[in-house]
């Protein structure tokens, strides 16, 4: 099994709502990563999680909190988002993250209305 | 000037042309990612290099440390390898092993 799962596929809150995307793998890695795409440009690192502790941090706003409630498992937690937070949100793993392949998902779209 | 560094941007082809993309880096790296994104979509990781060749199927990828190149070929091109591809790089030392500097992406549309 070489996928990582993220859910929803899509999704459209409000500037006061609470929600939370999720990212999910089985094969074993030890890090897992937050990055966020705008249209037409590169993915941009958001968090980064090894072996379960936030390793990195590149200077998010705290209305993104991020989550690794066991190795497997990593949530974004949204509140309070703006609308130019609005864009595709991707989750990716690998094995421990030196010279490692990064496996991504398919990415959650957020739209904040 | 962005360390990672992609040409063309854009690259139309016809169906079944031989088809090259380029990426220059400036930094010392330990490894070189490309990255496929299909438009609206995920991203799948289509190489990793850290030295020489690789080859998978109809795609194969090359780097050149020395002189901080890659190369990403497609032989006889379909019109399903549209796609945005990118090149990604790991830097070498430091502490952000895991940290990807990303190139802009070359968006390839295939032609039938």
């Amino acid at each position: 099994d070489t996928e990582v799962t993220q859910t929803p596929k899509h999704l459209v809150m409000g500037m006061t709502n609470k929600k939370s995307l999720k990212c999910e793998q089985h094969m074993g890695h030890r890090a897992m990563y937050w990055y966020k795409q705008k249209a037409k440009k590169p993915p941009e690192l958001m968090f980064v999680y090894s072996y379960e502790k936030l390793s990195i941090n590149e200077s998010v706003p705290s209305r993104f909190s991020p989550e690794c409630p066991n190795s497997s498992l990593l949530n974004l937690h949204l509140h309070a988002l703006q609308p130019e937070d609005s864009a595709l949100y991707l989750c990716a793993s690998s094995q421990d993250g030196a010279i490692d392949t990064q496996y991504f998902g398919p990415g959650t779209r957020l739209t904040v209305l | 000037k962005n360390e990672v560094e992609q040409s063309p941007q854009n690259l139309t082809a016809q169906e079944g042309e031989f088809i090259t993309i380029n990426c220059s880096y400036s930094v010392g790296i330990s490894a070189l990612h490309w990255l496929q994104q299909h438009p609206g979509g995920g991203i799948v990781s289509l190489f990793m290099l850290s030295s020489g060749k690789k080859k998978h199927g109809r795609l194969i990828a090359t780097i050149n440390i020395q002189e901080k190149h890659s190369s990403l070929h497609i032989t006889a091109s379909h019109p399903r390898d549209s796609a945005v591809y990118i090149c990604a790089v790991r830097s070498r030392g430091g502490g952000s092993n895991y940290k990807l500097t990303f190139g802009k992406g070359t968006l390839l549309t295939v032609n039938p």
